[in-house]
């Protein structure tokens, strides 16, 4: 199965700031098949990109996707205060799909 | 916008079956190309696939727990349903459905979840 290792687990920022994210495979990733995911207290998760680097639907622009291979990253060009959350990264190139352990964006 | 619903007993005792159904509203589950899944977080860890049904009901497992899990759906009544059978304590988790927007590469069912349900809490414990 692939592993993935999201750093840091703790992110602690100001509202303003900006926020990288880290999801590094233990092996590549086909053809990039990466997702990302935010997840407040008590709800679902919400997709936030896919292909490693396409937003979905609805998503601002403040948050970009980028990586390849093995090492892939989540920024959020200036955090909003909506933005504090859990962020899960996903691979779906090879079975099982796996998701990483999620990294907290907390309020400094 | 579409809706997902999961509903379940929410208490199930070890060794007995887990069942779990997830209602689809204001979409229908016949729709190209997308899938169905079941998805999973335990207390305090991450998510976990579980595996995903198409509305012909053929399915895609995770292989780690392809024997435990049994999948089907059921297209007049817009639902989808996992039964997981001889739960353990380490069962216990939120479950999710949601809807993949799925594709086919070499073989490999590639997939992300675009609409997720609320979740449920199963707890397995006698």
């Amino acid at each position: 199965d692939i592993v993935l290792t999201q750093s840091p687990g703790t992110l602690s920022l100001s509202p303003g700031e900006r926020a990288t994210l880290s999801c590094r495979a233990s092996q590549i990733v086909t053809n990039n098949y990466l997702a990302w995911y935010q997840q407040k207290p008590g709800q679902a998760p919400r997709l936030l990109m896919y292909g490693a680097s396409s937003r979905a639907t609805g998503i601002p622009d403040r948050f970009s996707g980028s990586g390849s291979g093995t090492d892939f990253t989540l920024t959020i060009r200036r955090l909003e205060p909506e933005d504090f959350a859990v962020y899960h990264c996903q691979q779906y190139g090879e079975s099982p799909w796996t998701f990483g352990q999620g990294t907290k964006v907390e309020i400094k | 916008q579409l809706l997902l619903q999961e509903s379940g007993p929410g208490l199930v005792k070890p060794s007995e079956t887990l069942s779990l159904t997830c209602s689809v509203s204001r979409a229908s589950i016949n729709r190209s190309p997308f899938y169905w899944g079941w998805f999973r977080q335990p207390p305090g860890s991450g998510l976990e696939w579980l595996g995903c049904i198409y509305y012909t009901g053929a399915t895609y497992d995770n292989p780690s727990l392809k024997s435990r899990v049994t999948m089907s759906v059921d297209t007049s009544k817009n639902q989808f349903s996992l039964r997981l059978t001889s739960a353990t304590a380490a069962d216990t988790a939120v479950y999710y459905c949601g809807r993949v927007a799925s594709g086919w590469d070499n073989d490999i069912l590639t997939g992300y979840v675009t609409s997720w349900g609320q979740g449920t809490l199963i707890t397995v414990s006698s």
